[in-house]
């Protein structure tokens, strides 16, 4: 199974910041992968997909880059209802798996 | 706009079969890879099965054993049954939509919590 280890486990930030996410896959994934926001009691919802390419209807703040064994969520100018707890999940080999997440709390 | 409902019983007895059914509106089953997934504090969010509308099937290697999924399309739903349950498969369920390829889960029901319990 492809191990997706994500970094940090926890983030402090404030409304404004920049934050990033860091995924990090135990095999080659090409740019099959996704990215989640999940807040509590809820469904994940689809942010990212193949990497780079927006969901529809989510904020251009909202932006993914990498390939291969490495990618990144980045998150500009916070806004208050980022505040959750985001999953990267790669579609490239079954089983599909997913990160442990990253909670993002408001400092 | 695709809407997932899930619904089945909220409570299994050990040993027992999970039965899901998942009812989709605003979309036919045509076309797309039907998926379960379930999530838990100890096991994260999990993979468990997809069936692409044609029949075919693949579900995770720790579960395949177990699992069973099946297509309604006169009813618009799909349906999951797990044999042999113990406290571990205690969890939310959730059905999900996925194109394939290079997509990701784009649309999810809201999940409803199974509980393995005597």
């Amino acid at each position: 199974d492809v191990q997706l280890t994500q970094s940090p486990s926890s983030l402090s930030a404030s409304v404004g910041d920049r934050v990033t996410i860091t995924c990090r896959a135990s095999q080659n994934i090409n740019i099959f992968l996704n990215w989640y926001q999940q807040k509590p009691g809820k469904a994940p919802d689809l942010l990212i997909f193949g990497t780079p390419t927006s969901q529809g209807g989510v904020p251009s703040r909202f932006s993914g880059s990498g390939s291969g064994t490495d990618f990144t969520l980045t998150i500009d100018s916070l806004q208050p209802e980022d505040f959750a707890t985001y999953f990267c999940q790669q579609s490239h080999y079954v089983p599909f798996t997913f990160g442990q997440g990253t909670r993002l709390d408001i400092k | 706009q695709v809407r997932l409902q899930e619904s089945g019983p909220g409570l299994v007895k050990p040993s027992e079969t999970l039965s899901l059914t998942c009812s989709v509106s605003g979309a036919s089953l045509r076309n797309i890879y039907w998926t379960w997934l379930r999530q838990s504090p100890g096991r994260g969010l999990e993979w468990i099965a997809f069936m692409y509308s044609t029949g075919s099937t693949d579900s995770n290697p720790s579960l395949k054993s177990r699992v069973t999924m099946s297509l309604d399309t006169s009813k618009n739903q799909f349906s999951l049954q797990l044999t042999s349950v113990t406290a571990a498969d205690t969890a939310v369920y959730y059905c999900a939509r996925w194109e394939g390829g290079r997509h990701g889960f784009d649309s999810w029901g809201q999940g409803t919590l199974v509980t393995v319990s005597s």
